[in-house]
């Protein structure tokens, strides 16, 4: 089961920023946050992972809490391209298969 | 560099009939896995395979499936006598090393009438 908890839904106007927030109150010390989203008939694509500290890169950045409790997907400018299904996985360098264990996801919908 | 590519994109099969979904990796990727996603689902781990070798297979169901990953060629996610409960979208991805970035393909849907 996922080991995290997301919104369903949120919405954005086109060109500001979006906060994805992600809880994962269970988190364990060798767990990594990735995020990956999967826009409509396609298959997913990594956005960003980190494990402590806040992680940026040319798609987002990735706030991560203090306690790690809780992390939160920002993008800068939303664009209508950034409509899509963003999953927070926690992966666990624990486990030999490193497979991701997909949540449902928060829907994001972006408004022209 | 392609990226991870699946064959065939579509693929209908009647219920009995076997149906056979490929994944190439990329190139220089030794570690595949495949996710199946049921309608308005999220993706599930199926199987976890390096070549010639299944790592995990915690997530195939008992019977029918099976999944192999050659040292020439791509891997094969193989389903016999399939049931309309097997329609779904199966996803191939492929990595570099077990906690490295994930690429995926495009997916398979698969249709049992």
């Amino acid at each position: 089961d996922a080991k995290t908890t997301q919104p369903n839904s949120m919405e954005s106007n086109e060109e500001e920023p979006v906060h994805l927030p992600c809880n994962h109150s269970t988190i364990s010390g060798t767990d990594y946050i990735h995020w990956y989203r999967q826009l409509p008939s396609q298959g997913p694509e990594y956005v960003i992972h980190g494990l402590t500290s806040n992680v940026n890169n040319r798609m987002a950045s990735l706030a991560i809490a203090e306690d790690r409790k809780s992390s939160t997907l920002i993008l800068h400018r939303a664009t209508l391209r950034d409509a899509a299904v963003y999953y927070c996985i926690l992966r666990d360098v624990g486990d030999s298969s490193y497979k991701l264990i997909f949540g449902s996801g928060t829907r994001l919908l972006v408004r022209p | 560099n392609a990226g991870v590519m699946q064959n065939p994109r579509h693929l209908v099969r009647r219920r009995g009939q076997e149906a056979r979904l490929r994944c190439s990796p990329m190139k220089g990727h030794s570690h595949v896995y495949w996710y199946r996603q049921l309608p308005e689902e999220g993706l599930k781990f199926m199987v976890y395979l390096q070549k010639e070798n299944i790592i995990d297979e915690s997530g195939m169901p008992k019977e029918r499936f099976s999944a192999e990953f050659p040292k020439e060629g791509p891997s094969i996610l193989r389903i016999q006598q399939v049931v309309r409960g097997d329609s779904a979208a199966y996803f191939c991805a492929s990595s570099t090393g077990p906690s490295s970035e994930q690429f995926f393909g495009p997916g398979t849907r698969l249709t049992v009438l």
